[in-house]
């Protein structure tokens, strides 16, 4: 089973709409974050989490809120979901005291917003 | 803004060739590393370099950092048609615990 998961692979919305993407995993790792990806501007940092009760806003957080459950679980939300929400989004998640802060990403979720 | 910038956009290779990309960076780092993508995928980890190395290898994977010109560079010699996908850097700037990546290089490896 994957380490990193996240749900759903796939949306489609329309523009207003309130929705929500999920990430889970099984590393045991503290920290997790949230990335999208726009062709021909790499990933960007939405959103990241050092443990459950420690929230931090990336580079474009605008738009976008998020909650940490559980150590496991980190989820996006999309309040008034808009066009240029469209990109493909990521969930990572390191740990500082493992293998050299490398990150471990989920597979991803396209989204499309109309 | 983008921390990382990485040249070429773009590379066609043949198979047995090497390739090499370069990414710039902006700020002093911690450390770099270097991910894979394959088309639409998640990325993954192909190697970490500390802002205190200036050469690292793993495998077919050699990577150099000049922290005086704020750049690396990601050398994959003798390339195979698996080796296609995009290539991004990734930098931990000093005093934070988040990562910045760059735009990303496509490879493509013709057999």
């Amino acid at each position: 089973d994957a380490d990193v998961t996240q749900t759903p692979r796939n949306r489609i919305t329309k523009t207003g709409k309130r929705i929500m993407l999920e990430c889970s995993q099984t590393k045991g790792h503290d920290r997790m974050y949230w990335y999208r990806q726009d062709p021909g501007l790499g990933l960007r940092l939405i959103y990241y989490s050092f443990d459950v009760k420690d929230i931090n806003k990336g580079e474009i957080s605008d738009g976008y809120s998020v909650s940490r459950q559980a150590q496991a679980k980190f989820s996006l939300s999309l309040e008034s979901a808009i066009p240029n929400q469209t990109a493909l989004y990521f969930c990572a998640t390191s740990d500082p005291g493992g293998d050299q802060e490398t990150q471990y990403f989920g597979p991803g979720t396209r989204l499309l917003v109309l | 803004s983008q921390q990382g910038e990485e040249d070429p956009q773009a590379l066609s290779i043949q198979e047995g060739e090497n390739a090499t990309m370069n990414c710039s960076y902006k700020t002093s780092i911690n450390n770099l590393q270097w991910y894979r993508q394959n088309s639409g995928r998640g990325l993954v980890h192909l190697i970490l370099i500390r802002s205190n190395e200036r050469e690292k290898h793993s495998g077919r994977l050699r990577v150099t950092l000049d922290t005086s010109k704020k750049s690396s560079s990601l050398l994959i010699t003798a390339s195979r048609a698996a080796d296609t996908a995009s290539y991004f850097c990734a930098t931990s700037p000093s005093g934070t615990y988040k990562y910045i990546f760059g735009t990303g290089t496509r490879l493509k490896v013709l057999a």
